[in-house]
């Protein structure tokens, strides 16, 4: 079953915007990641955030997680056209090695 | 260099037939994976292996099979191909401990 569910599903907005996608789980995770897919190419690692951490930072990218919401946010600020991508978030949980994959926010950035 | 690699990038076959993906990772990580993403973009683990255990998510047919000459290379055997494995596959790899590493992707379409 799928782990992640991304919220929206689609977000557009103007370049120089805040976007902010969100994620909830449902099962308790060891780490939880962010991760970026352009059209046509394939995933790339944005942000890792263990679950002992509540919050992280990377560039323009700010990341939380709420373990007791079972939730996580992404946030990509001052936005630009580039930005324009799939996010995914993904999830590992106990001994696995393997990331379960949310269903994906698309968005859009207007220039 | 890429990092990794996997061929083809487009593959258009008929229903009944055989064919295979390559994946090759010069990363030096340990643990290997393929993916599934559909149209929906909806992202499903088919397979981990490192040198010492393969792990096979139980919903693939077994018509599918990863096959693993050394540690940098696991590709995918399809058989009997169906209408329903048209799809977009993923390579990925990882040093097995956090973030993966994602090919650019094989868009195979099954006529």
């Amino acid at each position: 079953s799928q782990q992640g569910e991304e919220d929206p599903q689609a977000l557009s907005i103007q370049e120089g915007e805040n976007a902010t996608m969100n994620c909830s789980y449902k099962t308790s995770i060891n780490n939880l990641q962010w991760y970026r897919q352009n059209s046509g190419r394939g995933l790339v690692h944005l942000i890792l955030i263990r679950s002992n951490e509540r919050e992280k930072h990377s560039g323009r990218l700010r990341v939380t997680l709420d373990t007791s919401k079972k939730s996580s946010s992404l946030l990509i600020t001052a936005s630009r056209a580039a930005d324009t991508a799939s996010y995914f978030c993904a999830t590992v949980s106990g001994s696995a090695r393997q990331l379960t994959f949310g269903s994906g926010t698309q968005l859009t950035v207007l220039p | 260099d890429t990092a990794v690699s996997q061929t083809p990038k487009y593959l258009v076959t008929q229903m009944g037939n055989d064919k295979s993906i390559k994946c090759e990772q010069n990363l030096g990580h340990d643990t290997m994976y393929w993916y599934k993403q559909d149209s929906k973009k909806f992202l499903k683990i088919m397979f981990s292996y490192n040198n010492k255990e393969l792990i096979i998510n139980e919903t693939v047919p077994n018509r599918f099979s990863p096959k693993s000459p050394d540690k940098a290379h696991l590709n995918l055997h399809i058989n009997s191909l169906e209408l329903g494995d048209s799809a977009v596959y993923f390579c990925a790899s990882s040093p097995g401990h956090g973030e993966l590493f994602f090919g650019e992707g094989s868009r195979l379409t099954v006529l």
